[in-house]
């Protein structure tokens, strides 16, 4: 089945010790999205790729990096994470399409910051 | 500014009953869409149903409808002959357009829905 691959399912890591999420997916979307879900909070967007191009949230901290090697792996970077990172991630795709756009999300990785 | 309103923080409904779930929305753009995600305690964001704003009928996918009125901006979820794996948290949702390379998500404060044997 296609699909959207988060790991780890859990992290934990330091405080200030860099850790790398994952996200890859079998759909073949040109859109890739990491969003944000902080305890009993909506999701956020953290910024997104269309295909190569990378889009930031104007909000989003200089201490969150995101890369996309392929179509089908994205990763997001935490440099120093601190105790107010501790969140659930959450990785979306989606086929650029207009209003019509379905993002498909991932079963996310909850980040523990000790 | 583009807005998604959940007035419910918290409902039950007792099995195999029909339950809503409100939703109201702000925005100026003449076209949009609407989404209502699943998330069960697991995490996992699970897209249930769309409606676009020139759908002239109200979106349905097997137990989940949506009731949309435009004119009041609201997209209510509708759910059918409830069962006990339906609990979890419920997002409605709105797409913004990102300059044409995307479009974020702006999530209500989502509704937690407890089904009762």
């Amino acid at each position: 089945d296609a699909m959207v691959i988060q790991n780890p399912r859990y992290q934990v890591t330091q405080f200030g010790k860099p850790v790398t999420l994952s996200c890859s997916q079998t759909l073949n979307h040109n859109v890739m999205y990491w969003y944000q879900q902080k305890s009993s909070q909506a999701p956020k967007l953290l910024f997104h790729y269309y295909d190569k191009d990378f889009n930031n949230e104007a909000d989003t901290p200089d201490n969150f990096q995101s890369r996309r090697p392929n179509t089908s792996f994205c990763f997001l970077d935490i440099r120093s994470p601190g105790l107010g990172d501790a969140a659930m991630y959450l990785c979306a795709t989606s086929e650029l399409a207009g209003v019509t756009e379905t993002q498909y999300f991932g079963p996310g990785t909850r980040l523990l910051v000790l | 500014a583009q807005k998604i309103t959940q007035t419910q923080p918290g409902m039950f409904v007792q099995e195999k009953e029909a339950v809503t779930l409100d939703c109201t929305y702000d925005t100026s753009d003449q076209s949009y869409g609407l989404f209502w995600y699943k998330q069960p305690s697991s995490g996992e964001m699970i897209f249930l149903i769309y409606q676009g704003s020139y759908d002239e009928q109200n979106a349905t996918e097997g137990r989940y409808s949506l009731n949309f009125q435009k004119a009041r901006k609201s997209a209510n979820l509708v759910i059918s002959a409830s069962q006990l794996g339906d609990s979890a948290m419920y997002f409605c949702a709105m797409r913004v357009s990102i300059y044409n390379q995307g479009g974020k998500l702006i999530f209500g404060q989502g509704t937690e829905l407890s089904v009762k044997p």
